[in-house]
């Protein structure tokens, strides 16, 4: 059964430093893994989706890598900003048959940017 | 465009009742997931379903959970007889494609709070 784990469940700094959520998981048969975000009241939004055979992809001030062998992915987040406070979650596609499509979300990072 | 939608936003009930929660995926997309979210835990998977075909209900808890999409749009997921650990967020997401090798990222709506009291 595939586990997902982050680390820290919870993490402050200040405003202006760069920053990496870490995210592992046991089973590397994977087809991609994405990046969430999470507020409170509000859905989850995609931030970032690697394909198993890349190794990061980049939007703005974030960037994603992806380790499979090791089972690790990185969320860096340059410049933090206050907006950028939320839960970040990822989450892991497994290679499978045709109709398994599930995600598996680990327990996310409750990140908070002190101004 | 409009994102997915789910209703109601807040739902309060009593043990032993029924309930049905919405969703409304965003227009033309094939795949719909329905997750549970405790408090503090991520998503968890419960089922989804391609069209109107349910492909996978291995996340189901047991059997007074069902998931419905008559007509491959909107869906249902109702719990009958709900029991206090029911209570959690129930979130829909929906995907534009179908099918193993699918890049479709998953799009979430805000979810359902239930409180089973």
């Amino acid at each position: 059964k595939q586990e997902v784990t982050q680390i820290p469940a919870a993490l402050s700094v200040p405003e202006g430093e760069n920053l990496v959520l870490n995210c592992s998981f046991t089973d590397s048969a994977i087809y991609n893994l994405q990046w969430f975000r999470q507020d409170p009241g509000k859905g989850l939004t995609s931030l970032l989706l690697i394909q198993s055979s890349q190794r990061e992809q980049t939007s703005g001030r974030l960037n994603a890598s992806l380790d499979k062998s090791s089972g690790r992915s990185t969320l860096y987040i340059a410049a933090s900003q206050p907006g950028d406070s939320a839960t970040y979650l990822c989450a892991v596609r497994l290679i499978s048959n045709f109709g398994n499509e599930k995600l598996t979300f680990g327990t996310g990072t409750r990140l908070t940017i002190i101004p | 465009g409009a994102g997915v939608s789910q209703s109601p936003r807040y739902k309060v009930t009593k043990r032993g009742q029924d309930v049905a929660l919405r969703c409304d995926p965003i227009s033309g997309h094939v795949s719909l997931y329905w997750y549970r979210q405790a408090l503090g835990q991520g998503p968890e998977f419960l089922t989804y379903f391609n069209y109107e075909a349910q492909q996978d209900k291995s996340g189901l808890p047991n059997d007074r959970f069902s998931a419905e999409r008559p007509e491959g749009s909107i869906s249902t997921l109702t719990i009958q007889r709900t029991e206090q650990r029911d209570s959690a967020m129930y979130r829909c997401a929906s995907s534009p494609l179908a099918g193993a090798g699918a890049l479709g990222t998953q799009y979430f709506g805000p979810g359902t709070r239930l409180l089973v009291l």
